[in-house]
């Protein structure tokens, strides 16, 4: 059974930059989750997909969008790298909301961003 | 907006030793809680949830949690503490519509 799996695992982007991290879900899942990993912090929620549309949003920028495809996978692009932007990018799957389901996410390994 | 404290973000503990961990929510209605845990450099892994099935959850690991709705606790504990035991533990709410709030974190360290 595939877990979510995310790519690529490191990248090295400068300031102004466009970026595009890619997250496949847990075989079974169907709606998608993008967080944001500071070093040292806790996880924040940027927004999830689910049947290919955006139904929730965090307190981020524009700047901030996402994608989701027909086959649940999903991608999260950011423009105008700044260098606060730097990070640990995790995807999450999870059952649908109404599903009888406690909704846990499950949590690829990340994508580290690094904005020179 | 619901929120999540983790009193101490590093603790150290002796190899065998209790380990315990705490996390503290706002919530205005039954939370959905969990705790996950982060090794280096990899993604969160479940460890246990909260689904107001039973106060006292027991998870992966040896790990246990107790559910009290009157301090709006939900401690995470482990009677004995093992070197493989270190990691970064984060609480976690889940908000209606299924985004959840994580805590900053608390580090553990097992001291051999």
């Amino acid at each position: 059974d595939a877990g979510v799996t995310q790519s690529p695992t490191h990248l090295i982007k400068t300031r102004g930059q466009q970026v595009t991290l890619r997250c496949s879900p847990k075989s079974g899942h169907d709606t998608v989750s993008w967080y944001q990993q500071a070093l040292g912090q806790g996880p924040q929620f940027i927004f999830q997909y689910y049947e290919e549309e955006e139904r929730q949003r965090g307190n981020f920028p524009d700047r901030f969008s996402g994608h989701q495809f027909p086959n649940y996978s999903s991608e999260l692009n950011v423009n105008a790298l700044l260098l606060g932007d730097s990070a640990l990018y995790l995807c999450a799957s999870s059952l649908a909301p109404g599903t009888q389901s406690t909704g846990e996410l499950f949590f690829g390994e990340g994508s580290r961003l690094t904005v020179l | 907006a619901q929120s999540v404290t983790q009193l101490g973000s590093h603790v150290s503990v002796s190899e065998g030793a209790l380990v315990l961990l705490r996390c503290n929510y706002s919530s205005s209605v039954p939370p959905y809680l969990f705790w996950y845990v982060q090794y280096p450099n990899q993604g969160l892994q479940l460890l246990l949830k909260y689904t107001s099935a039973a106060t006292l959850v027991k998870g992966i690991n040896g790990f246990e949690a107790e559910f009290k709705k009157s301090e709006t606790s939900f401690h995470l504990t482990k009677p004995s503490a093992h070197m493989s035991d270190a990691a970064e533990y984060f609480c976690a709410v889940r908000n209606y519509g299924q985004n959840f709030v994580f805590g900053p974190g608390t580090r553990l360290s097992v001291l051999p």
